[in-house]
């Protein structure tokens, strides 16, 4: 079964650069969720869409930016990234936006190391 | 608001020993509730949930967690711990705000499965 693919999967970065983090979500799941998480923290929601269109904020600084593409994928843009930044950052997809009967499905997440 | 607090961030058990790993939620609704496992590098993977209906929920590698409304909680066991076990668990709640669904993680445990 098609699964939540993220890309890239490590990816390293110096300060004050910027980066994309991609998602493209299990196939006719139209809401996307982006989670971060610190080493050793538990995941932080950052932000999420429905039909293209931002559903929900989180924690997420202003320097970050996402987006919901028509095919359903999205993008997670960092700027100005600070050592702080390194984490692993998750996504997640499901259909619809009602009561989470199922859980999400998770991709493996991106590793973002800022050096 | 709904949130899960996670009781006991390391939990050491034997090999073959029950694990018990603790969670209580709060919610101002009937909750629905999720234990997830994070495999080291890795992504997270549902264990089990709890919506409605029956009160104690099988979940997948023998795990199991028992719904008790009376004292708001949601703990996860497995008879008999394996060395494969040994990773990061996370106890989650779905929260419902402006019409829209996220999960919120509590801070996990960390399970370790010695000879």
């Amino acid at each position: 079964a098609a699964g939540v693919i993220q890309s890239p999967r490590h990816l390293i970065k110096e300060k004050r650069e910027t980066a994309t983090l991609k998602c493209y979500p299990i196939p006719r799941h139209d809401t996307v969720y982006w989670y971060q998480q610190g080493p050793g923290q538990d995941p932080q929601f950052l932000i999420s869409f429905y039909e293209k269109m931002q559903s929900d904020k989180g924690s997420i600084p202003d320097r970050f930016s996402a987006q919901q593409f028509s095919d359903y994928h999205s993008e997670l843009n960092m700027s100005s990234l600070e050592l702080g930044d390194s984490a692993l950052y998750f996504c997640a997809s499901r259909p619809g936006t009602g009561m989470i009967n199922y859980g999400y499905t998770f991709g493996s997440g991106t590793r973002l190391t800022v050096v | 608001a709904q949130s899960v607090t996670q009781l006991g961030s390391h939990v050491s058990v034997s090999e073959g020993a029950l694990v018990l790993l603790r969670c209580n939620y709060s919610s101002s609704v009937p909750p629905y509730l999720f234990w997830y496992v994070q495999y080291p590098n890795q992504g997270l993977q549902l264990l089990l949930k709890y919506t409605t209906g029956a009160t104690l929920v099988k979940g997948i590698n023998g795990f199991e967690a028992e719904f008790k409304k009376s004292e708001t909680s949601f703990h996860l066991t497995k008879p008999s711990a394996h060395m494969s076990d040994a990773a990061e668990y996370f106890c989650a709640v779905s929260a419902f705000s402006g019409g829209y669904n996220k999960l919120i993680f509590g801070a996990g445990t960390r399970l370790a499965v010695h000879p």
